[in-house]
């Protein structure tokens, strides 16, 4: 099993131009998530998704769309990059269980905005 | 709201030393997990434990051990004998019993063992 694989894994933008980060889970989890990390602040929420046709706003929203058109994927986009989304991003995705609960992360993708 | 604090920044130690990690929550929920997570220099993050909110028995799994406490909202990470590979990025993290099981995580803690 592949797990959660994100791709790209590195990508590099200039300000204002349009990116989308696909995030693919083959584990069928009903719960899939996107979270940003930076030093010093550890892992914070960006969206996240309940399951196919149905997405949420997190902790740090702002410039950033997702989509949740089928149950494996879970798509990240940034409209007009800005080099405050300089950061690495994780995408995660869970078990609908409150016994368990646990995130299962991708390898994450680096994404450096000039 | 909940919060997660990890008020080491970063920990150094000599092998095979003992170092303990400290993890404190903030909720509201009366059922709730918490979470370590470790992310070594390859920059994935493994899921190391779970605990639930009505359990605190400690834990010890290896060189790895576990303390929680209800009383001061506390969740500690020991590791014993601590071992280069053990050098990495720790984060706790916690989940209440409502919303989508969305993990509030802290801001983590660079442990470096060095040989």
């Amino acid at each position: 099993n592949a797990g959660v694989t994100q791709t790209p894994k590195f990508r590099v933008l200039k300000t204002g131009q349009s990116m989308t980060l696909l995030c693919a889970q083959d584990m069928n989890h009903e719960y899939m998530y996107w979270y940003r990390q930076d030093p010093g602040m550890g892992l914070r929420l960006i969206h996240y998704s309940v399951g196919e046709g149905t997405t949420a706003k997190g902790e740090v929203p702002d410039g950033y769309n997702v989509s949740r058109l089928k149950k494996q994927n879970f798509l990240l986009g940034l409209e007009s990059a800005a080099p405050s989304q300089t950061s690495v991003y994780f995408c995660a995705s869970s078990y609908v269980s409150w016994r368990t609960g646990e995130l299962f992360f991708g390898e994450g993708s680096r994404l450096t905005v000039l | 709201a909940q919060k997660v604090t990890q008020a080491q920044t970063e920990i150094s130690v000599v092998e095979k030393e003992d170092v303990t990690l400290d993890c404190v929550y903030e909720t509201r929920d009366t059922t709730y997990y918490l979470f370590w997570y470790k992310q070594p220099p390859s920059g994935e993050l493994v899921f190391l434990i779970r605990r639930n909110s009505f359990d605190e028995q400690n834990e010890i799994s290896g060189r790895y051990s576990w303390n929680f406490q209800k009383s001061t909202s506390s969740f500690n990470f020991t590791i014993t004998a601590s071992q280069v590979v053990d050098s990495a990025v720790y984060f706790c993290a916690l989940r209440g019993n409502r919303g989508a099981q969305k993990l509030v995580f802290g801001q983590g803690t660079r442990l470096t063992i060095n040989p």
